[in-house]
């Protein structure tokens, strides 16, 4: 296993169409987390899953913006009705059990509106 | 609610000085991460710092954490060129791992 995966690594899409990204995270991680950076901001936390529970999406920037992890494995981050606001890196993340160890990064998706 | 604060924001300097990066947060944490970005590229996780008065080292990179103090330095010696990156510390805002970041140091090593 290289790391965490994600696809594609550059998006350019039209303003109000739909977008899905995908994070594979590395094997037996039971935790994967979805992050939005900007240019000259650290990332920004979207939401996390726990297997196939997502535990927390109140942060989740509004409801165009949703989330899956259907089995527990893979996840993918959609946004509905895409703006300009939304341009930005989408990060992917996965970590193991116990909680006192860092997260690995995959290498993000870069998300271009016009 | 949680704040991360890091400074400086930028900093340039020449090879083979040694400079401190701070981190400051606001409410009380056990825990702290640091981690590097190169440009266009994704994060790389550097130390986790798991409580009061820890310490770590990898090569030229010295991370603490006080927590009393709500502050955590990363201290480079004698830099290198190959340290030029841009710097974050994060701090969990729960026990779900749902991290804060600060804005970043981009640090500039000239040779």
């Amino acid at each position: 296993d290289t790391g965490v995966s994600q696809d594609p690594r550059h998006k350019i899409t039209k303003r109000g169409q739909n977008v899905t990204f995908r994070c594979d995270p590395i094997s037996e991680h039971n935790r994967l987390y979805w992050y939005r950076q900007t240019l000259g901001q650290g990332p920004e936390f979207l939401t996390y899953f726990q297997n196939e529970a997502q535990l927390e999406k109140s942060r989740l920037l509004s409801d165009r913006f949703s989330a899956e992890r259907p089995k527990g494995s893979f996840s993918t981050l959609e946004i509905q009705r895409t703006e300009q606001g939304d341009s930005a890196m989408y990060l992917c993340a996965s970590s193991p059990r116990p909680l006192n160890t860092e997260a690995f990064f995959g290498q993000g998706t870069r998300l271009t509106v016009v | 609610e949680l704040k991360v604060e890091q400074n400086p924001l930028f900093l340039s300097m020449q090879e083979g000085k040694n400079y401190t990066i701070y981190c400051n947060y606001s409410t009380t944490s056990d825990r702290l991460y640091w981690y590097r970005q190169d440009p266009g590229k994704s994060l790389e996780s550097l130390f986790v710092l798991l409580s009061n008065g820890a310490v770590k080292q990898e090569g030229r990179l010295m991370a603490s954490l006080d927590t009393k103090a709500r502050l955590s330095t990363l201290h480079i010696t004698a830099a290198v060129h190959d340290l030029s990156a841009t710097y974050f510390c994060a701090v969990p805002l729960d026990s779900n791992y749902q991290l804060i970041w600060g804005a970043g140091t981009k640090l500039i090593i000239k040779p």
